[in-house]
């Protein structure tokens, strides 16, 4: 079945640095991936819509200069938290839709990415 | 704006019981409901999805869930719960068929299965 594959499933930074998390479809492709973020026992938040070869879409309140959304080829598209700090610590998972399945194949999720800013 | 209501933060059930769990949505449009399923760290897993006909649908690992528009819910059921149903529970509701577009997901449901 289609994967999505997300990595690194947990990473530890400094305050003030930036992590950079990917997110692949591995045998599929997906013109549109979606990143949200889920904080300890809370539900999950679409963070923005990221579009391949075109800006990603943002989310009310979601900061665009401080989670770069990249979405270069039809199978990749990463995240950056930019100049992190420990409020950014939460869990990002993404996802992804096979575009050439229609509008009835499923949603595909990767299985996350721990950020913890120290 | 849609929105998603799980009422049970948590539910605790002994192996073998059955298991419900309410999902309330609000949306003006037709709604495009589903429910995954999250397990400890990991992603989420889709366990079924209602578009239209059928308000009783099938999904995986023996769960179903019923629409009813009249209440605005869309329950998840089992018959008998495995210990490997220990997980988060999520109701999400879509605007449209493309599962992820624009997804709005309830608070979640954290199950809890005895022994």
């Amino acid at each position: 079945g289609a994967v999505v594959s997300q990595h690194p499933s947990w990473v530890i930074c400094k305050s003030g640095t930036s992590v950079k998390i990917e997110c692949r479809s591995l045998d599929f492709q997906a013109t549109t991936m979606f990143w949200y973020r889920q904080f300890p026992k809370q539900s999950l938040m679409l963070m923005a819509t990221s579009n391949e070869g075109s800006k990603a879409t943002y989310e009310q309140g979601v900061e665009k200069d401080k989670f770069l959304i990249n979405h270069a080829s039809l199978t990749l598209s990463t995240l950056t938290v930019t100049s992190a700090h420990p409020e950014d610590s939460s869990f990002y998972i993404c996802s992804a839709r096979d575009w050439a399945g229609g509008d009835n194949s499923p949603l595909h999720f990767g299985n996350g990415t721990r950020l913890t800013v120290t | 704006a849609q929105s998603v209501t799980q009422p049970d933060i948590h539910i605790t059930v002994s192996e073998g019981a059955s298991l419900e769990l309410r999902c309330n949505y609000s949306y003006g449009a037709t709604p495009y409901l589903f429910w995954y399923v999250q397990s400890p760290g990991q992603g989420l897993q889709l366990l079924l999805k209602y578009f239209s006909g059928d308000t009783l649908v099938q999904g995986i690992k023996g769960f179903e869930a019923e629409f009813k528009r009249s209440q605005s819910s869309f329950n998840l059921r089992k018959p008998s719960v495995h210990w490997s149903d220990a997980a988060e529970y999520f109701c999400a509701v879509g605007a449209s068929k493309a599962a992820g577009n624009k997804l709005t997901f309830g608070g979640g449901t954290r199950v809890l299965v005895k022994p």
